[in-house]
């Protein structure tokens, strides 16, 4: 069973740090890895999808990097906005478990 | 139109009550799906539609019926509902199985309580 786990939990920070949101997941045989924002009480919205045979992808402010072999994917935000304020899901999709997962979850709060 | 539509955004029902929440996609996309969100928990998926059949089903009780009409179009059709159903039910779509297309486009969701 695939084990998605998110750190931190939880984050504060003022508007315009450099943010890196970290996701580690257990079963490596996933096809690709998507990272997603929600807004309290609304839909997920996809940012950034990675295939498997990718290590990397970028849009605007945002990279997200992938290393299969050990399990963990990385979102980095650049010159955070208080508009960037909402959590953070990422959802390897695995081969053997035929579905994507989601984690935990990072609830991001930028000050201004 | 990349868009999702969800209705009703809200529902209120007794457990006594029938009702059926509503999902929509015009992208042309091939797989949708049902999840299901707690407050301050990820999403769990329900049921997953590929090409208009039943794919997954993640031992949901009998009392969440799904059904896809065609190709656009996902109910969920809920009776006897318990007051614990009471959560965000978000409706997805991909152009494919999104564990091998990826990019899953959700809708906004339907806020359940259940009296």
């Amino acid at each position: 069973k695939q084990e998605v786990t998110q750190i931190p939990a939880a984050l504060s920070v003022p508007e315009g740090e450099n943010l890196v949101l970290n996701c580690s997941f257990t079963d490596s045989a996933i096809y690709n890895l998507q990272w997603f924002r929600q807004d309290p009480g609304k839909g997920l919205t996809s940012l950034l999808l990675i295939q498997s045979s990718q290590r990397e992808q970028t849009s605007g402010r945002l990279n997200a990097s992938l290393d299969k072999s050990s399990g963990r994917s990385t979102l980095y935000i650049a010159a955070s906005q208080p508009g960037d304020s909402a959590t953070y899901l990422c959802a390897p999709g695995a081969g053997t478990a035929s579905k994507l997962t989601f984690g935990t979850g990072t609830r991001l709060q930028v000050t201004l | 139109d990349t868009e999702v539509t969800q209705t009703p955004k809200h529902l209120v029902m007794g457990m006594t009550n029938k009702k059926s929440l509503k999902c929509e996609q015009h992208m042309g996309h091939r797989a949708m799906y049902w999840y299901k969100q707690k407050a301050k928990k990820p999403p769990e998926l329900m049921f997953v539609y590929s090409y208009e059949k039943l794919s997954i089903n993640e031992s949901v009780p009998s009392r969440f019926s799904p059904e896809c009409p065609n190709s656009s179009l996902l109910n969920l059709h809920l009776h006897a509902l318990q007051p614990e159903d009471s959560a965000l039910y978000l409706c997805a779509s991909s152009p494919g199985l999104a564990i091998y297309t990826g990019e899953l486009f959700f809708g906004e969701g339907s806020r359940l309580t259940v009296l």
